[in-house]
């Protein structure tokens, strides 16, 4: 069993819609949670945080985490082309930080 | 956040030759990583850089083929020894400041080996 797993898509949806990013983990020990964005050619970079149960959001971006049921997911409200990318879901168990295999976004205009 | 500076930011190489990558960190981190990622591929962790010890290597990846050095809390280099085309690929320098925080990574090095 993949100890970070997310569906690899890739995911469509046009323009304006919700989009919904899903990972699951296998460590219960897990203590924090993030969401990076990997546009193509570029670098993984750090878009959201979540370290407790609930829902966090920031902008057009909500987080929620929950860890009985060890799932964190992405929503992107309003959805824009520039959303288009691969969404990689990372857990950490303090020092030791495991990616997802990601998930490619495609919004279309 | 963590400021990176990864060099080469790409390099063309011959077969047979070596090619080092250097990571600066602006700021003392607790660990430091370095990833391959094929063209629409995931990350495959190559290994864990440890200040003054040698680094932990992930199956599949050996010293003798990427040997790596961390002199320090903010710096490393990932040595890519004698090459082939199988080797060519983006590598990725990634730092994480402290427990429980997110990794944040350096804009990698594209290289492509002929």
């Amino acid at each position: 069993q993949k100890e970070v797993e997310q569906n690899s898509g890739p995911l469509s949806v046009p323009e304006g819609a919700i989009a919904s990013l899903n990972c699951t983990y296998s460590d219960r020990g897990s203590q924090s949670f993030f969401w990076y964005r990997q546009y193509s050619g570029k670098s993984p970079e750090l878009i959201m945080s979540i370290y407790s149960n609930g829902d966090k959001e920031d902008g057009r971006f909500t987080a929620q985490l929950n860890k009985a049921s060890q799932y964190v997911s992405l929503l992107i409200r309003d959805s824009q082309p520039s959303d288009s990318a691969t969404y990689l879901c990372a857990v950490n168990q303090v020092n030791d930080m495991r990616f997802g295999a990601g998930t490619r976004l495609t919004v279309k205009p | 956040s963590a400021v990176i500076s990864q060099k080469p930011s790409r390099d063309i190489c011959q077969r047979g030759t070596s090619l080092t990558i250097q990571c600066q960190v602006d700021s003392q981190v607790t660990m430091m990583f370095w990833y391959r990622q094929q063209p629409g591929q995931s990350l495959t962790l190559i290994a864990t850089a440890n200040q003054g010890s040698e680094a932990t290597y992930e199956s599949g990846f050996v010293i003798d083929k990427f040997p790596i050095s961390r002199p320090n809390l903010t710096f490393s280099t990932l040595t890519v020894s004698n090459m082939s085309p199988e080797d060519s690929s983006i590598y990725l320098c990634s730092v994480l400041p402290g427990p429980r925080q997110p990794q944040h990574f350096g804009d990698g090095t594209r290289l492509s080996i002929l």
